[in-house]
């Protein structure tokens, strides 16, 4: 049974250019959360899908977007990258929103 | 809103020396507080969820127990391979899925 994965590992982009990542969940989980984790820090939450809508949003600029597809991939959206965009970008994936979260291994963004 | 913190910030154990990590949280409403293990450079791995205060959960040398206002996580004879960042998050029973999380304690168990 595969985990939830993320594509790619890591990534290397420009400030102001455009980066889109990618999340296949656990299989039989239907929600996908992101979540943005700074060096040291715990993870912050970006926003939640669930039946290909935005069920929840943290406190995240409009450049910040996502996507919910009909098998329940997601995909997060980043526009004109700063270079405090730099960060590790984790997908979870749960059964609704009230079972336990399974996180990917993460998608390692650096801006410079 | 909703806040969790996590002390201490780093523990350096020996091996088969026992502590305990704490996790203090404010939230308007529990549904659920997680702990997680994090190696570096890779994804939270799930490990605990509590759901009432007096709850106990054990896997292994990790316990687990929670209060109305804290929970603590109990290494019991710590191995190396014991060695990570351990990250405690709260979900509010009005936020549907969103976790909080702390800033995490990180943890090096020497041989």
């Amino acid at each position: 049974d595969a985990g939830v994965t993320q594509s790619p590992t890591h990534l290397i982009k420009t400030r102001g250019q455009q980066v889109t990542l990618r999340c296949s969940p656990k299989s039989g989980h239907d929600t996908v959360s992101w979540y943005q984790q700074a060096l040291g820090q715990g993870p912050q939450f970006i926003f939640q899908y669930y039946e290909e809508e935005e069920r929840q949003r943290g406190n995240f600029p409009d450049r910040f977007s996502g996507h919910q597809f009909p098998n329940y991939s997601s995909e997060l959206n980043v526009n004109a990258l700063l270079l405090g965009d730099s960060a590790l970008y984790l997908c979870a994936s749960s059964l609704g929103g009230t079972t336990e979260a399974f996180f990917g291994q993460g998608t390692r963004l650096t801006v410079v | 809103e909703d806040q969790v913190t996590q002390s201490p910030e780093a523990l350096r154990l020996q091996e088969g020396e026992s502590s305990s990590l704490n996790c203090s949280y404010t939230v308007s409403g529990l549904r659920g507080l997680f702990w997680y293990r994090q190696d570096p450079g890779k994804g939270p791995e799930f490990l605990f969820t509590l759901y009432s205060a007096g709850e106990e959960k054990e896997k292994e040398r990790l316990k687990a127990t929670l209060t109305k206002k804290e929970s603590f996580l109990h290494i019991t004879a710590p191995k190396p391979e014991d060695s990570a960042t351990y990250l405690c998050a709260v979900q509010a029973t009005d936020s549907w899925g969103k976790l909080q999380f702390g800033a995490g304690t990180q943890v090096v168990v020497t041989p």
